[in-house]
């Protein structure tokens, strides 16, 4: 069954670094989607992202946050400078079209220190 | 702002065991969805509804679009049905905007041998 897969599973960041996540999604999906689970809270929506461009974004999505599809198969989601806030479990999903259901990548967990 | 929320937020119960995890929505929705979130934090899709009832194995999924209302059941309950059960509501699709998906909080799910 195809997979979303994410790269890496885990990464230590210190705070004001840069940090990109990776996200290989579904080859024939057209919706992709970022999202976080703060440690012991539900997951929330970042981003989505359409035809090459951002659909919808949350207020948690400020300047510090950008996504990218700069190869026709990576999906990256960059922290320009990491706040120790964002230390999260990220998420990213794809979707085939509207009115299908999500396939979820296993995640990237981010410790800020 | 559509707001989701579900009980129980824990379940302990005996093997075999009928189960039912219920989930509530505020506003009007396109579709609601099941997920199971593994221990490793994985996310697995279960369910997409928009009306009516769906079943995979043992596990049935039911919506009442007039109460915002859906429940999941799992029918003859196992230690390996143990995990934290999620539902998440699609936006209104308008102007072809990918809307995220607004998650509930969670239900901790334990099956006990």
């Amino acid at each position: 069954e195809p997979e979303v897969t994410q790269t890496p599973s885990h990464q230590v960041t210190q705070m004001g670094q840069e940090v990109i996540l990776r996200c290989v999604p579904i080859s024939n999906h057209l919706y992709f989607y970022w999202y976080r689970q703060i440690l012991g809270q539900k997951v929330e929506f970042l981003v989505s992202f359409y035809n090459n461009e951002i659909s919808e974004k949350s207020e948690i999505f400020d300047d510090q946050f950008s996504v990218e599809r700069p190869d026709g198969s990576n999906f990256t989601l960059k922290i320009r400078s990491t706040k120790l806030e964002d230390s999260a479990m990220y998420f990213c999903a794809s979707v085939r079209d509207l009115g299908h259901g999500y396939t979820f990548g296993s995640g990237t967990r981010l410790t800020v220190v | 702002k559509n707001e989701v929320e579900q009980s129980p937020q824990n379940l302990t119960a005996q093997e075999g065991e009928f189960i039912t995890i219920n989930c509530s929505y505020s506003v009007g929705i396109s579709a609601l969805h099941w997920l199971q979130q593994h221990p490793g934090g994985g996310i697995v899709s279960l369910f997409m509804l928009s009306s009516g009832k769906k079943k995979h194995g043992r596990l049935i999924a039911t919506i009442n679009i007039q109460e915002k209302h859906s429940s999941l059941h799992i029918t003859a309950s196992h230690p390996r049905d143990s995990a934290v059960y999620i539902c998440a509501s699609s936006g209104m699709y308008s102007g072809g905007g990918a809307d995220g998906l607004t998650f509930g909080k969670g239900t901790h799910l334990i099956i006990q041998p």
